[in-house]
């Protein structure tokens, strides 16, 4: 079965800086990999999928996120952090689009 | 209006009363999904249903049933309330093969 293992239940940035939120899968079979984002006292929405198409993967709001199948990882960036970028982010993978399996979240707090 | 619509948004009731969560979707997907947050443990599949006549069980099943009435609604019952059963519950829409889900905003149930 597939999951994915997100490192960090918390990470911390000032505005302006580098956003890092690492994410790594376990799946048997080729993966699609998803980021999503939820503000609070909101449900989910997707940032960006990964489809076996191209291996690094543009999202909304300037997040991207690289697949790396050597290193079984798919770890959202942003260059430089808002305010607003402040929520929590949640790592899924499926593989048949039957079921998807999300990560435990990493909340991100950007300080100004 | 929400495409998702999840009711009630918050309830709180006692140890042993049955609960009915409902979700009705305007997207005209074909797929939904029941998920169930805690904090720390992301979020775990319950219930998800392919069509009207389709019914699977999810990660955590035990507990909980469904019902999915119609295309367009979904409906998560508890049939006898614990308060390990005290958490926020997503519904959740799909169009088969796509794999983006798209999320209701949630509703909290708390159970004393």
């Amino acid at each position: 079965a597939q999951s994915v293992t997100q490192l960090g239940s918390h990470v911390s940035v000032s505005e302006g800086a580098l956003v890092l939120l690492r994410c790594n899968y376990s799946s048997s079979v080729p993966p699609y990999l998803f980021w999503y984002v939820q503000y609070p006292n909101q449900g989910l929405q997707l940032l960006l999928k990964y489809t076996s198409a191209a291996t690094l993967v543009k999202g909304i709001n300037g997040f991207e996120a690289e697949f790396k199948k050597s290193e079984t990882s798919f770890h959202l960036t942003k260059p430089s952090a808002h305010m607003s970028d402040a929520a929590e982010y949640f790592c899924a993978v499926t593989h048949n689009n039957n079921d998807m399996r999300f990560g435990a979240g990493t909340r991100l707090t950007v300080k100004p | 209006d929400a495409d998702v619509t999840q009711t009630p948004r918050n309830r709180i009731t006692k140890t042993g009363k049955r609960i009915m969560l409902e979700c009705s979707q305007t997207k005209g997907h074909d797929r939904m999904y029941w998920y169930r947050q805690d904090p720390g443990l992301g979020l775990q599949l319950i219930y998800y249903s392919f069509d009207v006549k389709d019914i699977n069980k999810g990660e955590i099943s035990d507990g909980y049933s469904v019902s999915r009435q119609a295309q367009a609604k979904f409906s998560l019952s508890l049939e006898s309330a614990i308060p390990n059963q005290t958490a926020l519950y997503f519904c959740a829409t799909s169009q088969g093969g796509t794999g983006e889900l798209f999320f209701g905003e949630g509703s909290r149930l708390t159970v004393l």
